[in-house]
């Protein structure tokens, strides 16, 4: 079964400049998260997707941070424009998901540098 | 909101040594606990979970954790680690609503450092 596929695996952009992360989930998988893991910390839950609608997006900085879900399967997370700590590992995240007990499967993550 | 903290930031131990790590978590209904690991270079994977049943629950390569409802805790243990445990250890809890997707909230991590 393949796993969840996320690129880049690395970028580095200056501050003010925008920059976009894309997830594809394992297929069926209808859950799709967004994760944000500051060095030295644990992973912090962004946003949420069910199908296409956001179920939780309480977390996300809206006024900078963007993300979709277009036909209910790949994801795109954008940052724009990027301050020095949204420095970070993005991780895209997808579960089966059957009644709120299931199994988080995780991309290997994209690592921001904004310098 | 629930919220997880883990005890331990950096442990070091050298091989055959028994492993213990610390989880506390706080909310006040049903949860679902997990514990998750992430060796270097690799991506976040599942060690184990516990939904309900037994509350010692046994994982891959040799880990286990007990879910005490009493004191809100879900510590990790190994007999015996070895070098290749050598990694950083979440643990992350979903609190539990029926028929809503399921939202992990985690900790900051335990690195554990294995020496020869």
């Amino acid at each position: 079964e393949a796993g969840v596929a996320q690129s880049p695996r690395y970028k580095i952009i200056e501050k003010r400049q925008s920059v976009a992360f894309w997830c594809n989930p394992i297929s069926g998988h209808a859950t799709l998260y967004w994760y944000q893991q500051i060095l030295g910390q644990g992973p912090k839950l962004l946003i949420q997707f069910q199908n296409n609608g956001v179920v939780d997006d309480s977390q996300l900085p809206k006024d900078r941070f963007s993300a979709e879900r277009l036909k209910g399967v790949d994801s795109t997370l954008k940052i724009q424009p990027a301050k020095l700590e949204d420095s970070a590992v993005y991780l895209c995240a997808s579960s089966l998901d059957r009644g709120g007990d299931g199994e988080l499967f995780f991309g290997e993550g994209s690592r921001l540098t904004v310098l | 909101a629930q919220s997880v903290s883990q005890h331990n930031h950096h442990v070091i131990l050298s091989e055959a040594a028994s492993l213990e790590l610390g989880c506390n978590y706080s909310y006040g209904g049903t949860v679902n606990l997990f514990w998750y690991v992430q060796y270097p270079g690799q991506h976040l994977q599942l060690l184990l979970k516990y939904f309900s049943g037994d509350p010692l629950v046994k994982g891959i390569k040799g880990f286990e954790a007990e879910f005490i409802k009493s004191k809100f805790s879900f510590n990790l243990r190994k007999p015996s680690v070895q070098w290749s445990d050598t990694a950083e250890y979440f643990c992350a809890v979903n609190a539990c609503s029926t028929g809503t997707a399921s939202k992990l909230t985690f900790g900051t991590g335990t690195r554990l450092q294995v020496t020869l």
